[in-house]
């Protein structure tokens, strides 16, 4: 069974500019949380999708934004990048999200670095 | 609202000796699951343990068990026999059970670095 897929592995953008980002769970996964981790910071919940629909969500600027596919495959925006977004933007999906025993699974993360 | 909260910001441990590395948390959610994660410096989050907060025994996986207190919110990891393969960042994370769904929230991690 493949893991979690993000893409791309690395970004190099300036500021101002916009990101997608995308990850692909494992099949038959269907909540999707993104995660930004900084050092120091441990990782920041940005929001999770099930179903293509947002059910939750950080405390994140609105230039953060998401969406799931019906295919549970998900994307993140990141709109008019400002230096401090500079992070790793990790994804991470589980079967239902809706039980505490749930465990997630990361993919290998998206290393962005805005210029 | 959750909040997991690592005192040890980094931790040095010999080759095959123990280490603990702490976790305490804050809810008040009824019902919680307890993880612990490892992160290489390939930057991918491992999956090492999960305990729940209605168990009665803490849970063991290999190497790793976890030390849970209930009455004292803690939940920290124990690694027994370290190798220099332990070397990474661990994090403990908490998914709670309250308003019809969930998110995992994470604590800002320990730096464990095995010494031959």
């Amino acid at each position: 069974k493949a893991g979690v897929t993000q893409t791309p592995r690395y970004l190099i953008k300036t500021r101002g500019q916009q990101v997608t980002l995308s990850c692909s769970p494992i099949s038959g996964h269907r909540s999707v949380s993104w995660y930004q981790q900084t050092p120091g910071q441990g990782l920041q919940f940005l929001f999770e999708y099930f179903s293509e629909t947002q059910r939750n969500k950080g405390n994140f600027p609105g230039r953060f934004s998401g969406r799931q596919f019906s295919n549970s495959r998900s994307e993140m925006n990141v709109s008019t990048l400002e230096l401090g977004d500079s992070a790793l933007y990790l994804c991470a999906s589980s079967l239902w999200g809706s039980s505490t025993n749930e465990k997630l699974f990361f993919g290998s993360g998206t290393q962005l670095s805005v210029l | 609202a959750q909040k997991i909260t690592q005192t040890q910001p980094g931790m040095f441990v010999q080759e095959k000796e123990a280490v603990t590395l702490d976790c305490t948390y804050d809810t008040s959610d009824p019902s919680y699951g307890l993880f612990w994660y490892k992160q290489p410096s390939s930057g991918e989050m491992i999956f090492l343990i999960y305990q729940g907060s209605y168990d009665q025994q803490n849970a063991t996986e290999g190497r790793y068990s976890l030390n849970f207190q209930k009455a004292r919110k803690s939940a920290n990891l124990v690694i027994s026999a370290s190798q220099l393969g332990d070397s990474a960042m661990y994090f403990c994370a908490m998914r709670g059970d309250s308003g019809g769904y969930q998110k995992v929230t994470f604590g800002i991690g320990t730096k464990l670095q095995v010494i031959p």
